[in-house]
């Protein structure tokens, strides 16, 4: 099945700084990525996403990354606020597995 | 627009008591339906998802169970619990298999 692994675990930038979130998938039938923020005991909200035939999108501060070739995808969040800090999860749906699979989240920290 | 809703918000259970949570979602027909379970600190979890009524795929055997008795209305039970069963259970729904999923307000289970 699909595999996601997201780096780092945690992630600590300063005020006005960008961060960068990394995951990577197993499975190359992969064709839907999704990426959610979650805030300390919320649910987790869909904040971007993107498509296998898509390279790239953006939305504001955030925008997302895809490397088919690679099968790795990112988030970049540019201009970071205290507001941004929460834990963030990665995710991608294969239709073999009808189903998306997460990754182990990151914890952002945005410091003053 | 469509809303999600989950009761309880937060439970208390002894270990071996049964269990029933319920998630509703308004606004649209024939949803895609999921339960999620996250542990403290932890990632997400597929327990079960639904295509349609009576239609439940398991990821996870294990002492829960799941029913779909009407269109959108999925429901996430145990006979007896566990204390490895405590976490947060998050419903979530798309309208689509390969499409967003929208989670629900989540019901955080404590079995002491």
């Amino acid at each position: 099945g699909e595999n996601v692994e997201q780096h780092p675990s945690t992630l600590s930038v300063q005020e006005g700084d960008s961060a960068v979130i990394k995951c990577t998938y197993s499975d190359s039938a992969s064709n839907y990525f999704p990426w959610y923020k979650q805030e300390l005991g919320k649910r987790p909200q869909l904040i971007i996403d993107i498509r296998s035939n898509v390279g790239e999108k953006k939305d504001q501060r955030i925008a997302v990354t895809l490397n088919k070739t690679a099968k790795h995808f990112s988030l970049h969040i540019t201009e970071t606020q205290p507001e941004d800090s929460a834990v963030y999860f990665c995710a991608a749906f294969t239709g073999g597995g009808n189903k998306l699979t997460f990754g182990t989240g990151t914890q952002l920290k945005v410091e003053l | 627009s469509q809303t999600i809703h989950q009761w309880p918000a937060t439970l208390v259970q002894p270990v071996g008591s049964p269990l029933s949570l319920e998630c509703t979602v308004e606004g649209t027909s024939n949803p895609n339906l999921y339960w999620y379970r996250q542990a403290a600190g932890r990632g997400l979890q597929l327990l079960f998802y639904s295509v349609g009524i009576g239609q439940i795929s398991s990821e996870v055997p294990q002492n829960l169970s799941a029913s779909r008795p009407q269109d959108r209305q999925f429901i996430l039970s145990s006979k007896k619990l566990l204390l490895s069963d405590s976490g947060f259970y998050l419903c979530a729904w798309s309208v689509r298999t390969a499409d967003t999923q929208y989670f629900g307000p989540g019901t955080r289970l404590t079995v002491l």
